[in-house]
């Protein structure tokens, strides 16, 4: 089937740790995105790719890094600057054309703690 | 800039009864996008709506419909006969047309049907 797979479905980092989300995508789509969803917050967006090798900062990226070096694939790094990385992490993806509207799907997100 | 809010943090209503969810956008384009998502507890957002500024007219799907009024710039969804299925958490977002820019998502609105 056709989807968005998100590995693993939990993790836990130690203080200091860098750790890489996976996120997966067989719909062909162009674009991927990265979310962070915390409690009340609803979702905030870190990193987004229109295209292979190339991605934008979004809204909150400081303390993480991304790499697109594949159309199919777009890891996220929470890494050790990020001071307050517990929370829900959804990958999404969606077609090109204006990356504005069209629809985006969604991976079933990976909940990061620290331990 | 654009803003989504979804003043309903949380709802909770009988099953059966019908329930409606606001969603009230800030946007100076007149090009713009709106949707709406599904967020079950398994965590992942399932694509419901997508409307553009252009098409006011009303849709209905099954139980659920939409109203989008230009001139109070809102986009309620209302689901008719709720079911216990139906609990969830739902996002209102937006883009537009201008720039490739990313969705914007309202916080949520928490949507209980009890039995």
């Amino acid at each position: 089937d056709g989807g968005i797979t998100q590995s693993p479905k939990y993790l836990f980092r130690k203080e200091g740790q860098n750790v890489t989300l996976s996120c997966e995508q067989n719909l062909n789509h162009d674009a991927m995105y990265w979310y962070r969803q915390d409690p009340g917050q609803g979702l905030r967006l870190i990193y987004y790719s229109q295209i292979v090798n190339d991605f934008q900062k979004g809204d909150i990226a400081e303390g993480y890094s991304v790499s697109r070096e594949k159309k199919e694939s777009f890891p996220l790094t929470v890494t050790s600057a990020q001071k307050n990385p517990t929370a829900f992490y959804l990958c999404a993806s969606s077609l090109w054309g204006t990356l504005s509207n069209q629809p985006q799907h969604f991976g079933d997100g990976t909940r990061l703690s620290i331990l | 800039a654009q803003k989504v809010t979804q003043a309903q943090t949380e709802i909770s209503v009988v099953e059966k009864e019908d329930v409606t969810l606001d969603c009230v956008y800030e946007t100076r384009d007149t090009t713009y996008y709106l949707f709406w998502y599904k967020q079950p507890p398994s965590g992942e957002l399932v694509f419901l709506i997508r409307r553009n500024s252009f098409d006011e007219q009303n849709e209905i799907s099954g139980r659920y419909s939409w109203n989008f009024q230009k001139s109070t710039s809102s986009f309620n969804f209302t689901i008719t006969a709720s079911q216990v299925v139906d609990s969830a958490v739902y996002f209102c977002a937006l883009t537009v047309n201008s720039g490739n820019t990313p969705l914007v998502f309202g916080k949520g609105t928490r949507l209980s049907v009890i039995a």
